[in-house]
């Protein structure tokens, strides 16, 4: 089955000490999404690509880097993980074709990043 | 700052009634509407899209669109106890972006 798969499901990591989520698709998808989701809050985009365009938002901090070598793969570098970064990391990815009705988004299963 | 708000819940439904779920939107070029579920410590799942003024059936569910009064709804009928999680209102802006509610929690009570 088509599937957007993330590892490791749960991350642990020590305060500053940098990490390296990663995320890859099966759909063949152009678009590829990072967000941040706390408890009971919203998924938080952090950044996505559009095939190897990068499109940072504006309130993610510099701490938060992304990398998408070839369509598949899709990776998150935190370079210095705070305790306010404990969180899930969700990976999304669309069509990203600009068709009538929209394009929805297909999520990965997420990592929990814990920082101790 | 575009919005889509939700009551955070929870939302307590007994077994087999019908559960409403309220959604609204600021940005009146909104296109696209979807509803997800997620479940505690899952990721979100897409259960209901709807482009349209109107409603929409799927199975047990249906949502509702109203852009005039920029608010949309999902209704689950026969509610089931694994209905039980948070339902994320998700609208996609006139600038294609995907702008997300906070969620509402709802429990089905046996």
């Amino acid at each position: 089955d088509a599937m957007v798969i993330q590892n490791p499901r749960y991350q642990v990591t020590q305060f500053g000490k940098p990490v390296t989520l990663s995320c890859s698709q099966t759909l063949n998808h152009n678009v590829m999404y990072w967000y941040q989701q706390k408890s009971s809050q919203a998924p938080k985009l952090l950044f996505h690509y559009y095939d190897k365009d990068f499109n940072n938002e504006a309130d993610t901090p510099d701490n938060f880097q992304s990398r998408r070598p070839n369509t598949s793969f899709c990776f998150l570098d935190i370079r210095s993980p705070g305790l306010g970064d404990a969180a899930m990391y969700l990976c999304a990815t669309s069509r990203g074709a600009v068709v009538a009705g929209g394009d929805h988004q297909y999520f990965g299963p997420g990592t929990r990043l814990l920082v101790l | 700052q575009k919005e889509v708000e939700q009551n955070s819940g929870p939302l307590s439904v007994p077994e087999g009634a019908i559960a409403s779920l309220n959604c609204t939107y600021s940005d009146r070029g909104s296109q696209s509407f979807f509803w997800y579920r997620q479940y505690s410590g899952k990721s979100p799942e897409l259960i209901m899209s709807i482009y349209s003024n109107g409603d929409k059936e799927d199975g047990r569910f249906t949502a509702q669109l109203n852009k005039a009064s920029q608010y949309v709804s999902l209704l689950i009928r026969d509610s089931q106890p694994s209905d039980s999680a948070t339902y994320l209102c998700a609208v996609m802006d006139s600038n294609y972006q995907l702008i997300w509610g906070a969620g509402t929690k709802l429990i089905i009570k046996p």
